[in-house]
């Protein structure tokens, strides 16, 4: 059975600052890997995904993840957190044969000023 | 294009009550799904759909039900609502389910709550 974790609940950070989300995943073949945030009150928005190639992919808004088969894990990260990126973010794993999305318990993400 | 949307956006509801809530797309994707999601628990998939008349259970199927009559609509309906069904039901929608195009894309959310 496929599973992510996201061992961070809560991160609080200063803008301006570094970003770096966790993300573990468990999938017993090549997984798609997927980051979504998710502002308050809202749905969830796709910024960026992962089926293959360069380990190092390029998202919206200035995130970037960098999947690591050996550690099993998809972290994302920002060089620079701007205010506007206080959001919940989420995890998830799918497969080529698949519909069926699994998502992590979330990262609520706080901006200080 | 307005994308998923969904209604209502809140709604309060007695134990043993019943109520539909609508999903509709316009991008004429074919895959359609409904989540649920609880704090702390990230999403978990309710039903999910892979075109007009088919239907399939998702994790957490108890308790709900489906229909897919149009590619646009896939309502989800609680029989008899239990106060483990209070929290944020979210429809989405992809072109596939499956391949280098397998986005799905998030209505706003309903939010329920049951007493």
């Amino acid at each position: 059975a496929q599973s992510v974790t996201q061992p961070d609940i809560h991160i609080t950070v200063s803008e301006g600052a570094s970003l770096e989300l966790r993300c573990n995943y468990s999938y017993g073949a090549t997984p798609y890997l997927f980051w979504y945030v998710q502002s308050p009150g809202q749905g969830l928005q796709l910024l960026l995904k992962y089926f293959s190639g360069d380990t190092l992919v390029q998202g919206i808004k200035g995130f970037e993840a960098e999947f690591k088969r050996s550690q099993s894990s998809f972290n994302l990260r920002k060089p620079s957190v701007h205010w506007s990126d206080a959001a919940e973010y989420f995890c998830a794993v799918g497969g080529a044969a698949g519909n069926k999305l699994t998502f992590g318990g979330g990262t609520r993400v706080l901006v200080k000023p | 294009n307005a994308g998923v949307t969904q209604t209502p956006k809140f709604r309060i509801l007695k134990i043993g009550q019943s109520m539909t809530l609508q999903c509709t797309q316009d991008m004429n994707h074919n895959y359609m799904y409904w989540y649920r999601q609880d704090p702390g628990m990230g999403l978990k998939l309710i039903y999910y759909s892979v075109g007009a008349g088919i239907t399939d259970k998702g994790e957490v199927p108890n308790g709900y039900n489906v229909s897919r009559s149009t590619t646009e609509d896939f309502p989800l309906r609680l029989e008899l609502a239990a106060p483990s069904q209070t929290s944020v039901y979210f429809c989405a929608s992809s072109e596939t389910g499956g391949g280098s195009s397998y986005e799905q894309y998030f209505g706003p959310g309903t939010r329920l709550t049951v007493t």
